[in-house]
């Protein structure tokens, strides 16, 4: 498997308050996302990184954002969290750019904002 | 922009059973086409994957998947099932190098 981890594995906090969840990976791939697994919604893109510094919006942004200073953590925040972001987030590590890039998983981070 | 249908959110077979999974596509390019499982409170799984060749793609756990340019499908199959196939399945449609369309993905449930 993939050495990816993420930390915190579970979260509990009020809405209004600031929070980060991390992700490291060992592997040193360049690319790292963030997902949102909400039930009868799949997985949708947050943000992505392609390297140190570089990231972009994925399809569901707003709310979030990202930093990437190194390229074994990838840090997802919520500046003032909400009911709405209530979720599972996962992220995930590709391994190449080339022919059909395949994504790792990490074992995700339940949040719950009350 | 690409995008992934699932059509059947929960499926119900008995093990033993075969299983066929559907997935069908939208993207004008050849895709990438991925399948994944996610057990119960687990993180994602690639089960197999496709992006040129052989329509017929072999995976993980006696999966298979068969891409279909004709009807844009990429359905998954397995000639027997066991109860510990039971999870969810996520379709997946990935480009040059970014992110992957997700589906909403399909729970399976195995009865004895």
């Amino acid at each position: 498997d993939a050495g990816i981890t993420q930390s915190p594995r579970h979260k509990v906090t009020e809405t209004g308050t600031p929070v980060t969840l991390r992700c490291h990976q060992t592997e040193n791939h360049r690319y790292m996302y963030w997902y949102r697994q909400d039930p009868g919604h799949g997985l949708r893109l947050i943000h992505y990184s392609y390297g140190v510094k570089d990231t972009d919006k994925g399809e569901v942004s707003d709310g979030y954002s990202v930093s990437r200073s190194k390229t074994e953590d990838f840090l997802l925040t919520l500046e003032s969290a909400t009911s709405s972001q209530t979720s599972v987030y996962f992220c995930a590590i590709s391994e190449s750019t080339g022919l059909a890039p395949r994504q790792f998983f990490g074992p995700g981070t339940r949040l719950t904002v009350l | 922009a690409q995008s992934v249908t699932q059509p059947d959110i929960h499926i119900t077979v008995s093990e033993g059973a075969s299983l066929e999974l559907r997935c069908n596509y939208s993207y004008g390019a050849t895709p990438y086409l991925f399948w994944y499982v996610q057990s119960p409170g687990q993180g994602l799984q690639l089960l197999l994957k496709y992006f040129s060749g052989d329509t017929l793609v072999q995976g993980i756990k006696g999966f298979e998947a068969e891409f279909k340019r004709s009807q844009s499908s990429f359905n998954l199959r397995k000639p027997s099932v066991h109860w510990s196939d039971a999870a969810e399945y996520f379709c997946a449609v990935g480009d040059s190098g970014y992110a992957l369309n997700f589906g909403k993905g399909t729970s399976l449930l195995v009865t004895p």
